[in-house]
């Protein structure tokens, strides 16, 4: 069964200052591969996803995560961060065959410190 | 731009009563997904529909659930009976097809059974 691992489920970062958030993965075959945001109150809005081809991919607020199949990872990186950043992040790995049934990580909140 | 609309936003209801939660996908998508999260823990996958048929259900969804899509444009998740551990947040999501896109979650509702 595929399953998704955020081993930080809390990271604090100063303004300005770079992030990145962790995920792994299990799956048996190419994953489809997400990242999901959800601000307080709010439902989930993708950030980026992996299908195929490039393993570097380009995601919306600036954001981008970079696939890393000999380490089972899909990192989500941004390089300047901005209050606005602070959410909950959820990495999600769908089915091959079935690409939108997604299994969850179960999240990263993500604090910004002025 | 077009999104997935969830109604009641938040739903408050007796242990034992049905409840219906309702959602209007984008107008152009065939899938549709129910998801819910417990608080504090990961967001789960419910069921997933096409061609007004389930297509895939986890162990979550029992004889409980149950969705229908009973007219062009709604989509409904029900639970007959509902119980305490039934209090989640339930997303609903809708995708043009199962390969190669993103699935779209509305806002979600907020169910607590009390």
């Amino acid at each position: 069964a595929q399953s998704v691992t955020q081993p930080d489920i809390h990271i604090t970062v100063s303004e300005g200052a770079s992030l990145e958030l962790r995920c792994n993965y299990s799956y048996g075959a190419t994953p489809y591969l997400f990242w999901y945001v959800q601000s307080p109150g709010q439902g989930l809005q993708l950030l980026l996803k992996y299908f195929s081809g490039d393993t570097l991919v380009q995601g919306i607020k600036g954001f981008e995560a970079e696939f890393k199949r000999s380490q089972s990872s899909f990192n989500l990186r941004k390089p300047s961060v901005h209050w606005s950043d602070a959410a909950e992040y959820f990495c999600a790995v769908g089915k091959g065959n079935a690409g939108n049934m997604l299994t969850f990580g179960g999240g990263t909140r993500l604090m910004v410190k002025p | 731009e077009p999104e997935v609309t969830q109604t009641p936003s938040h739903q408050v209801t007796q242990m034992g009563q049905e409840v219906i939660l309702r959602c209007v996908p984008i107008s152009n998508h065939l899938y549709f997904y129910w998801y819910r999260q417990i608080l504090g823990q990961k967001v789960e996958f419910l069921v997933s529909f096409y061609n007004n048929e389930i297509s895939e259900k986890s162990e979550i969804f029992d004889d409980q659930f149950s969705v229908e899509r009973p007219d062009g444009s709604n989509f409904t998740l029900k639970i007959r009976s509902t119980k305490l551990e039934d209090s989640a947040m339930y997303f609903c999501a809708s995708g043009r097809d199962r390969m190669n896109t993103e699935a779209f979650f509305g806002q979600g509702t907020r169910l607590t059974v009390v």
